[in-house]
């Protein structure tokens, strides 16, 4: 079983539409967890982080449920800017962290 | 400005020849790592180091070399290339003092191997 799992999609939204995403992770252990967005055959960078808590930021919210072992990550009022591939990143600690293969998510117009 | 610089961005070589590719950061960070994306398997890691003079073996070693004589470089060396090595390629760092566990990457570097 592969340890971070991702749809790799593509969900194509409307603008203005509400998405969301899952991922589901193995290590129970695990403490941190991240989603990255990468624009097409450009890096990765940090969208946000992901608290036992609920982490939101603008229209992006990420959620961690342990007890099923999956982060969530919903998007409000979809933007066309929005379309990219959405990593989900787990950080198993000492610096190992295990990425997702990536969910594309194409906002049409 | 704090950057992650990968150099070449883009290469076209052959079975055989070796190359390296140069990655630098301007952020003191102790950690970096490099990482090859393919096309349905996502990033995967090569070689990651702890700090100079220590690295170690990622998920997909095999025909890679690295070294990190200073904390700022850690290059990646392809001593014969394969076309199986065709990938692109991320080199990042961070720092556990940062707090947030963010990975900075470099813009990559687009490797083919005919």
């Amino acid at each position: 079983r592969k340890e971070v799992e991702q749809d790799p999609g593509p969900f194509n939204v409307p603008e203005g539409a509400t998405v969301a995403f899952n991922c589901t992770y193995s290590n129970s252990a695990s403490q941190s967890f991240f989603w990255y967005r990468q624009d097409c055959r450009k890096e990765p960078k940090l969208l946000m982080s992901v608290y036992s808590s609920g982490n939101e930021d603008g229209r992006f919210t990420a959620q961690l449920n342990r007890a099923s072992q999956y982060i969530s990550l919903l998007i409000r009022d979809s933007k066309l800017s929005d379309s990219a591939t959405y990593l989900c990143v787990e950080y198993a600690g000492t610096y190992k962290y295990i990425f997702g293969t990536g969910t594309r998510l194409k906002v049409l117009a | 400005e704090a950057q992650v610089t990968q150099n070449p961005r883009y290469l076209i070589t052959v079975t055989g020849k070796k190359l390296t590719v140069t990655c630098s950061q301007n952020m003191n960070h102790e950690y970096m790592s490099w990482y090859r994306q393919d096309p349905g398997l996502g990033l995967r890691q090569i070689y990651y180091s702890m700090n100079v003079e220590v690295t170690d073996k990622g998920d997909v070693p095999e025909g890679y070399k690295v070294s990190r004589k200073e904390k700022r470089n850690f290059p990646l060396i392809l001593e014969s290339p394969s076309p199986n090595q065709t990938s692109l390629y991320f080199c990042a760092s961070t720092s556990e003092g940062l707090n947030t566990g963010e990975l900075f990457f470099g813009e990559g570097s687009r490797l083919t191997v005919l």
